[in-house]
């Protein structure tokens, strides 16, 4: 079956750097586009990054536009959210999302989510 | 501007059904959205994607318990038959073309 494990999440200073990884399984990665989407405490879901099936296109919500990158190895099935300057409003629940397709459609299949806490 | 919204929330009764919906925005009511789940604590569940004419496909393992229909630029998510586990936060999702990737605010679900 489909499984999204997400990991790489934990508190960090403002300012800091932090990389998240998504191993996945139960799919064949390189053929579906691939989001972050992140959840605020309390909060309702926003989406932060999507990168095409094929890594030839990455897109970045402009709250994370410079700070966030998006990427993924097809050959060791894992995506990846590089997140750097990060700051207390970053503090969120990300989870990692796969596309019903090789790039923008409905969201089908959902990870647990990490904890990123922004913090001194 | 692409936007979804969604009422803050809603209620019903053990038993009984209940229609969520999802409005868009002008100028974009031919675009299809999904439907997410997420229960308390948990991470978000994929239900169905709902097309301008009313279809829909739904995902893995949904109940058919579950539809969606739409009327104009509205998106409707029914729940027959509720049941305690219903009880949950429902958030509608849409996409578009210049990458512009959506989230209704949500609309939290109360059984009674």
């Amino acid at each position: 079956q489909v499984q999204l494990v997400e990991s790489g999440g934990g508190v960090v200073q403002p300012g800091r750097s932090l990389r998240l990884s998504c191993a996945v399984s139960g799919f064949t990665f390189s053929l579906y586009g691939m989001h972050w989407v992140r959840q605020a405490p309390g909060k309702g879901l926003e989406w932060v990054a999507v990168i095409w099936y094929d890594g030839s296109n990455r897109y970045h919500a402009d709250s994370v536009q410079g700070r966030f990158t998006i990427s993924r190895d097809n050959s060791k099935n894992t995506l990846y959210l590089q997140m750097n300057s990060l700051r207390a409003d970053d503090t969120a629940v990300y989870y990692c999302v796969r596309d019903s397709s090789t790039a923008l459609g409905p969201f089908d299949y959902w990870g647990q989510g990490t904890l990123v806490t922004v913090s001194s | 501007q692409l936007v979804l919204t969604q009422s803050p929330s809603a209620s019903a009764s053990l038993g009984a059904s209940v229609k969520l919906t999802c409005t868009l925005s002008s100028g974009h009511s031919t675009y299809a959205i999904a439907w997410h789940q997420q229960q308390p604590e948990k991470g978000p569940r994929y239900l169905m994607k709902v097309n301008s004419d009313g279809s829909h496909n739904k995902g893995d393992g949904i109940p058919d318990r579950f539809s969606g229909s739409s009327f104009g630029a509205e998106r409707y998510l029914t729940i027959s038959s509720l049941q305690s586990e219903d009880d949950a936060d429902y958030y509608c999702q849409t996409w578009g073309n210049d990458i512009h990737i959506v989230f209704g605010g949500g609309t939290k679900l109360t059984v009674l």
